[in-house]
């Protein structure tokens, strides 16, 4: 099983609809993150948590919101999408610490009609 | 405030053959830098890490990169490409946890093709 699994892996909504993107991680690591990968772009950050108490807006957050359900579970959504929402979209770990690496799921594709 | 430039968004290279892949970055710390590879329908996995120990990093599946502070460099290579190398690199610079954390901001990525 993988490390940090996202739910769905694909998924096409319609502009205006409420949409969810699960992550969960067997890591027990504190630290989460939810990055948008768009091509020629890499990746931006939107959310980030250092715990269930403690989140923080990344680089691109409007129009997205998180929440942590728990160490091992975070969830973004978009309250609203919009088209240039389409995106790859991935969650993130990783230790506390200096220079530690980050661990990836495999991704969510999303698309808005 | 740091970044990181890669340069090439597309590599091809024959196989047998060197790859290099660039990445210069900007920090005003001492940073650490990443490689990360994303193969197709698959998240981004580490390949090596800068961390100021040795500056000649080693990391999986051949893979090198030297940190080269008066070039602001941390290019990475493997002496001999394999069809199984195709892939999209990432570069990637930390400004190691200041703050309580780690600010790390990714370049554009490079997509290597390795051709028979």
């Amino acid at each position: 099983d993988a490390d940090v699994t996202q739910t769905p892996r694909n998924r096409i909504t319609k502009t205006g609809k409420r949409i969810m993107l699960e992550c969960s991680q067997t890591k027990g690591h504190d630290r989460m993150y939810w990055y948008r990968q768009d091509p020629g772009l890499g990746l931006r950050l939107i959310y980030y948590s250092f715990d269930v108490k403690d989140i923080n807006k990344g680089e691109i957050s409007d129009g997205y919101s998180v929440s942590r359900q728990a160490q091992a579970k975070f969830s973004l959504s978009l309250e609203s999408a919009i088209p240039n929402q389409t995106a790859l979209y991935f969650c993130a770990t990783s230790d506390k610490g200096r220079g530690t690496e980050a661990f990836f799921g495999q991704g969510t594709r999303l698309t808005v009609v | 405030a740091q970044s990181v430039t890669q340069l090439g968004s597309h590599v091809s290279v024959s196989e047998g053959a060197l790859v290099l892949l660039r990445c210069n970055y900007s920090s005003s710390v001492p940073p650490y830098l990443f490689w990360y590879v994303q193969y197709p329908n698959q998240g981004l996995q580490l390949l090596l890490k800068y961390t100021s120990a040795a500056t000649l990093v080693k990391g999986i599946n051949g893979f090198e990169a030297e940190f080269k502070k008066s070039e602001t460099s941390f290019h990475l290579t493997k002496p001999s490409a394999h069809m199984s190398d195709a892939a999209e690199y990432f570069c990637a610079v930390s400004d190691g946890d200041s703050g309580g954390y780690q600010k790390v901001t990714f370049g554009t990525g490079t997509k290597l093709q390795v051709i028979p």
